[in-house]
């Protein structure tokens, strides 16, 4: 079974712009996540899709979205990117169930100049 | 909200000895603890997880206990080796219909041939 697919691997931008990521999950999972990783904060929680509706957010400005589509493809996009914007977006995904395991693509490297 | 706290930030260890990673969590509702392993530019990896209604769980070196009135939880590496250098993560999760992942800051192991 192929595992989960983030594209591009790496984006650089300019302050200002928009970006839109990636995130194909296991086949047959419905619940794709997305962390955000930095060296100053670590890994933290952005929000959470289930069958095309988010089921949870974390505490990011609404400048971060995201969306599922039917596939359970998901995708998630900045808009106004700042310099702090610059790190290491992961998608995890799961069967959804409360304690299932969440599986984690190999992430979008994002650099904002 | 959740919060988990890891230590050591740093641990070096000589090849063949045991390796120990200690995480305490806030939310006693939290009922899922997951570790994860994150190798240089890849996404993390889950090494093991353990859930509430158990106290400890072993596969093969690695282990995980779990004290829930204490509200903390371990990794115990045993039998070191350079390939176990990484940085480890613990995750805690109230798991109630979804699961949202809280992790520690993370713990560079660095095994000494």
């Amino acid at each position: 079974k192929a595992g989960v697919t983030q594209t591009p691997r790496y984006l650089i931008k300019t302050r200002g712009q928009q970006v839109t990521l990636s995130c194909s999950p296991i086949s047959g999972h419905r619940s794709v996540s997305w962390y955000q990783q930095t060296p100053g904060q670590g890994l933290q929680f952005l929000f959470e899709y289930f069958s095309e509706t988010q089921r949870n957010k974390g505490n990011f400005p609404g400048r971060f979205s995201g969306r599922q589509f039917s596939n359970s493809r998901s995708e998630m996009n900045v808009s106004t990117l700042e310099l702090g914007d610059s790190a290491l977006y992961l998608c995890a995904s799961s069967n959804g169930g409360a304690t299932d395991t969440q599986y984690f693509g190999p992430g979008t490297r994002l650099t904002v100049l | 909200g959740e919060n988990v706290e890891q230590h050591p930030s740093t641990l070096s260890v000589q090849e063949g000895d045991s390796a120990v990673i200690k995480c305490t969590y806030s939310d006693s509702a939290s009922n899922y603890f997951p570790w994860y392993k994150q190798e240089l530019g890849k996404g993390p990896q889950l090494i093991i997880d353990i859930r509430s209604n158990v106290g400890e769980k072993k596969d093969q070196r690695i282990a995980v206990t779990l004290n829930k009135t204490a509200k903390h939880f371990s990794l115990h590496i045993t039998e070191t080796q350079p390939e176990d250098s990484a940085v480890y993560f613990c995750a805690a999760s109230r798991g109630r219909g979804y699961s949202t992942l809280t992790f520690g800051k993370g713990t560079m192991l660095l095994v000494s041939p």
